[in-house]
């Protein structure tokens, strides 16, 4: 069972470039979220999912995109990197937010230049 | 995120002393979770909480939510080196579906 998966695990980004954050879960799980991860700011969520289809804002969207078009994919994109969105990127995925724990993924160190 | 306070920012024990770490919400939660990171890698779930007044073990650490449900506190006892790392608390309030994380606790054991 692979759990979460996240890729790249590493990124490096020049000011102004666009990429997309992957996250995959193989555990038929309807809430995803993505996570950025600062020295002393603990997890910020930046968009979350209860199913395919449906999306939301978390606490620091600007700068980001996501789509679910699947319920196993939930990907991140960065329109235009800043040097702001250097960061740790978590994905997480739980059955139902109230039913137990979130599966994290190993995280992607993301440098913008 | 503020709307969920961890106490303390960081912690330095000698091994073998117990320690705690309180997280503290304004508001209901309906489900708070604690996770610990070793420095680097992904987060591992310990424990979660829902009802008033629950308290859940695993080894030696022991997760408390309180009779109202805006405060949880987790215990260490005997730490070893293995405690080491960041733990976070994180919570769903009222009846949204986000989860949000605290600011995180960095736990150093010293030998």
């Amino acid at each position: 069972n692979a759990g979460v998966t996240q890729t790249p695990k590493f990124q490096v980004l020049k000011t102004g470039q666009s990429m997309t954050l992957q996250c995959a879960q193989d555990m038929n799980h309807e809430y995803m979220s993505w996570y950025r991860q600062d020295p002393g700011m603990g997890l910020r969520l930046i968009h979350y999912s209860v199913g395919a289809g449906i999306t939301d804002q978390g606490e620091v969207p600007n700068g980001y995109n996501v789509s679910r078009s699947t319920t196993e994919d939930f990907p991140l994109r960065l329109l235009s990197a800043a040097p702001s969105q250097t960061s740790v990127y978590f994905c997480a995925s739980s059955y139902q937010w109230r039913g137990g724990e979130a599966f994290f993924g190993q995280g992607t160190r993301l440098t913008v230049v | 995120s503020q709307e969920l306070e961890q106490s303390p920012q960081s912690l330095i024990v000698q091994e073998g002393k117990n320690l705690t770490i309180n997280c503290t919400s304004s508001k209901t939660l309906y489900g708070l979770y604690w996770y610990k990171q070793k420095y680097g890698e992904g987060l591992i779930f310990l424990m979660m909480l829902q009802k008033g007044g629950e308290e859940k073990s695993h080894e030696k650490i022991t997760a408390k939510l309180d009779e109202k449900k805006q405060q949880s506190s987790l215990h260490i006892t005997a730490s070893q080196p293995s405690h080491a790392g960041i733990y976070l608390c994180g919570a769903v309030m009222n009846r949204d579906d986000k989860i949000i994380f605290g600011k995180g606790t960095r736990l150093h054991i010293l030998p």
